[in-house]
């Protein structure tokens, strides 16, 4: 089945420490996505990345970062920059084109709890 | 600057009961896409419409129904007889200038109480 993979499902990490999100599809779309979710709050994009080895800030890169080194992976690192970083994590993919595959589609997410 | 509005925070309704999720957009541009999503316990978001700025076509699928009004900039989503699995979040967004360039809404919560 194709679809979208982020692990693990619930991770945990002292204040300080960078920690990385992995995301995998094998949809073979173009493009992906890293999203952050609060309680009581839509997503908000934080990089995406159209093609391999390019990528581009979104709406709230500061202490983030990615790369994009496959077509398949785009893991996201919370660095320790990052002021608040307990949330639940989501990546995305869609193919670039107008068409049936404009949307996106979602992984199961990543819920990081920082203490 | 794109803006999407879900101003109803949380819904409860009884099992069988018809409810609407109310989205507003806002854009300058004339060239847009709007979906739906729903985000289900699990948490993963799970696609179920899309529509182009030049189709104002109603759809519906199965006991779901969306209703795009240019006029109004509204983009409402009515479930027809809701079920208890249809308890979720559901979210509102608007693409503008290309896929990467999607606003969200904050969500709908819906509880269908059996």
């Amino acid at each position: 089945d194709g679809g979208i993979t982020q692990s693990p499902k619930y991770l945990f990490r002292k204040e300080g420490q960078n920690v990385t999100l992995s995301c995998e599809q094998n949809l073979n779309h173009d493009a992906m996505y890293w999203y952050r979710q609060d309680p009581g709050q839509g997503l908000r994009l934080i990089y995406y990345s159209q093609i391999v080895n390019d990528f581009q800030k979104g709406d709230i890169a500061e202490g983030y970062s990615v790369s994009r080194e496959k077509k398949e992976s785009f893991p996201l690192t919370v660095t320790s920059a990052q002021k608040n970083p307990t949330a639940f994590y989501l990546c995305a993919s869609s193919t670039p084109r107008a068409g049936r595959d404009y949307e996106q589609y979602f992984g199961p997410g990543t819920r990081l709890t920082v203490t | 600057a794109q803006k999407v509005t879900q101003a109803q925070t949380e819904i409860s309704v009884v099992e069988k009961e018809d409810v609407t999720l109310d989205c507003v957009y806002e854009t300058r541009d004339t060239t847009y896409y709007l979906f739906w999503y729903k985000q289900p316990p699990s948490g993963e978001l799970v696609f179920l419409i899309r529509r182009n700025s030049f189709d104002e076509q109603n759809e519906i699928s199965g006991r779901y129904s969306w209703n795009f009004q240019k006029s109004t900039s509204s983009f409402n989503f009515t479930i027809t007889a809701s079920q208890v699995v249809d308890s979720a979040v559901y979210f509102c967004a608007l693409s503008v200038g290309g896929y990467q360039k999607v606003t969200f809404g904050t969500g709908t919560k819906l509880q269908v109480i059996p």
